[in-house]
């Protein structure tokens, strides 16, 4: 069975400083998607970023990037000069890229990260 | 609305009743997913339907849970005779499709539905 491990309960961050949060997973397959999502205290899930199992180059959107490894199955998510809207729950998540139930989404327990102004 | 809707946002329930939560997709959306997240816990899956059809119900805890998705479109979780470990968010999500051709894999989320059963 397929896990998400995320390893920090809580993270916290100077404003304008660089965080990286810490996500690990376990599986057999090899054609999959892995996720960052943020879930803010008004609940929704909001996409961060996604990265393809197929791709070797570490996906980026503004200022979030990942350090995908595949072999160590490790995925963390870096974000740089932290605002204090970044301030919520961030959730690793993974999926099978193929359809029905299999490709629904497994999550982390996830990590809440406070911004410091 | 451009999202996906989900109501109540807030539900008290005393235990022994039945509660129903409602999820609006987004438009044309042929996937749903609903999931249950615990205080402090990452999302789990619940169940999954394509269209009308409920493809997927083994993460329904018990046989108090209920889903349907009678038009394929807005879907409907009752929980019957609710108990404590019931308190929960629920969330649902949907996409396109899980194998759209822009391969996105995206869901979508609600805000979901918080359930406080005393």
């Amino acid at each position: 069975a397929q896990t998400v491990t995320q390893s920090q309960p809580e993270m916290s961050v100077q404003e304008a400083e660089t965080v990286t949060l810490s996500c690990t997973y376990d599986t057999s397959e090899s054609d999959y998607y892995l996720f960052w999502y943020k879930q803010p205290p008004s609940r929704q899930m909001i996409l961060v970023i996604r990265q393809e199992a197929y791709k070797q180059q570490n996906a980026t959107e503004n200022r979030f990037s990942v350090n995908f490894q595949k072999a160590a199955k490790s995925f963390s998510l870096k974000i740089s000069d932290s605002q204090l809207g970044d301030a919520a729950m961030y959730f690793c998540a993974y999926r099978l890229n193929y359809g029905g139930s299999q490709g629904n989404l497994i999550f982390g327990k996830g990590t809440k990260l406070s911004v410091k102004p | 609305g451009a999202g996906v809707s989900q109501s109540p946002r807030y539900k008290v329930a005393k235990r022994g009743q039945d509660v129903a939560l409602r999820c609006d997709p987004i438009s044309g959306h042929v996937s749903l997913f609903w999931y249950q997240q615990a205080l402090g816990q990452g999302p789990e899956f619940l169940t999954y339907f394509q269209n009308e059809a409920q493809l997927d119900k083994s993460g329904l805890p018990s046989d108090r849970f209920f889903a349907e998705r009678p038009e394929g479109s807005v879907s409907t979780l009752k929980i019957q005779r609710t108990q404590q470990e019931d308190s929960a968010v629920y969330l649902c999500a949907s996409s396109l499709e899980l194998t759209d051709p822009l391969g996105t894999g995206e869901l979508f989320f609600g805000e979901g539905s918080r359930l406080t059963v005393l």
